[in-house]
C-alpha cells in the first residue's frame, strides 16, 4: 500500500502550457505539503496546508497554484509553465502540523519544460 | 542564503566500518532537526531526529550528534552497511523545515 502517491511521475511538456500534479496520501494525516527540487538538489517548502487550510505559503509564483479538495489530497496546479520551472516536485505529509512532525514524502514527480 | 549546509556532497565507506555525514547550520531559531534517507527514484524517508535541548539520541545503529555552540551535528552509522547506500538530508525545523543539500553515501561491501 502506496502511503503518499503522486501522478503522474514524469511530466514533460512545453513552456507556456498549463499542468496538475495529484497528490494522495492514505495516512489519515491532517497536514499536507509540496516541495520543490532544484538543480542543486535543495528541497524547498512551496505550500503547507492543515486540514485543507493554507498554513504556509513560500515565496512562489503566483502561476502555482495548490488546491485540497479534503484531507487526503493536495493538487498542485501550474500555469504558463517557464523553463525554471523544471524540477522534481515532491509531496508529503504529515500527523499534525508542526516542522517537527517526521513527514512522509511521495517518490516525486519529474516535471521537465522544453 | 543557505540555513542549513551539508559540505560534502558524497562519502565512501567501507561495510562494516563507521559513517559520519556532518552539517552545520546558521539559523539560532532552528530548536529540532531532523535526518532523512533517499533512494534513487523515491521520496525521502525519515531517519531520526533530535531535539535542540539534547546532544545525542540514538536508534539502534543510527546515532545524532548535536552541537549547539558549534551549529553543527552529525549523523554516526555503524556498521555501516551497502543498503545505507543513498542521499542523506539534513533538516533544521524553525517555522519551517529547512534542507540541507544532501550528502551521498556509498557503502562499499
Amino acid at each position: 500500500d502506496t502511503a503518499v502517491s503522486q501522478t503522474p511521475k514524469y511530466l514533460v511538456t512545453q513552456m507556456g502550457n498549463d499542468k496538475s500534479i495529484k497528490c494522495e496520501q492514505n495516512l489519515g494525516h491532517d497536514t499536507m505539503y509540496w516541495y520543490k527540487q532544484d538543480s542543486k538538489k535543495f528541497l524547498k517548502i512551496m505550500f503547507s496546508y492543515n486540514n485543507k487550510e493554507l498554513i504556509i505559503n513560500e515565496t512562489v509564483p503566483n502561476r502555482f497554484s495548490p488546491k485540497s479538495p479534503d484531507k487526503a489530497h493536495l493538487n498542485l496546479h501550474i500555469n504558463s509553465l517557464e523553463l525554471g520551472d523544471s524540477a522534481v516536485y515532491f509531496c508529503a505529509s504529515s500527523q499534525d502540523y508542526g516542522p517537527r512532525q517526521p513527514q512522509h514524502f511521495g517518490d516525486g514527480t519529474r516535471l521537465s519544460i522544453l | 542564503d543557505q540555513q542549513v549546509k551539508q559540505n560534502s556532497p558524497s562519502l565512501s565507506v567501507q561495510e562494516g566500518r563507521i559513517s559520519i555525514l556532518n552539517c552545520d547550520y546558521t539559523n539560532s531559531m532552528f530548536d529540532y532537526f531532523l535526518w532523512y534517507k533517499k533512494y534513487p527514484a523515491e521520496g525521502p524517508t525519515f531517519l531520526i531526529s533530535i531535539s535542540s535541548i539534547k546532544d545525542k539520541n540514538e536508534d539502534g545503529r543510527f546515532t545524532v550528534f548535536l552541537n549547539k555552540s558549534a551549529k553543527h551535528l552529525s549523523l554516526h552509522i555503524v556498521p555501516s552497511q551497502p543498503g545505507d547506500s543513498a542521499v542523506y538530508f539534513c533538516a533544521g525545523a524553525g517555522n519551517m523545515l529547512t534542507f540541507g543539500g544532501g550528502t551521498r553515501l556509498m557503502v562499499k561491501p
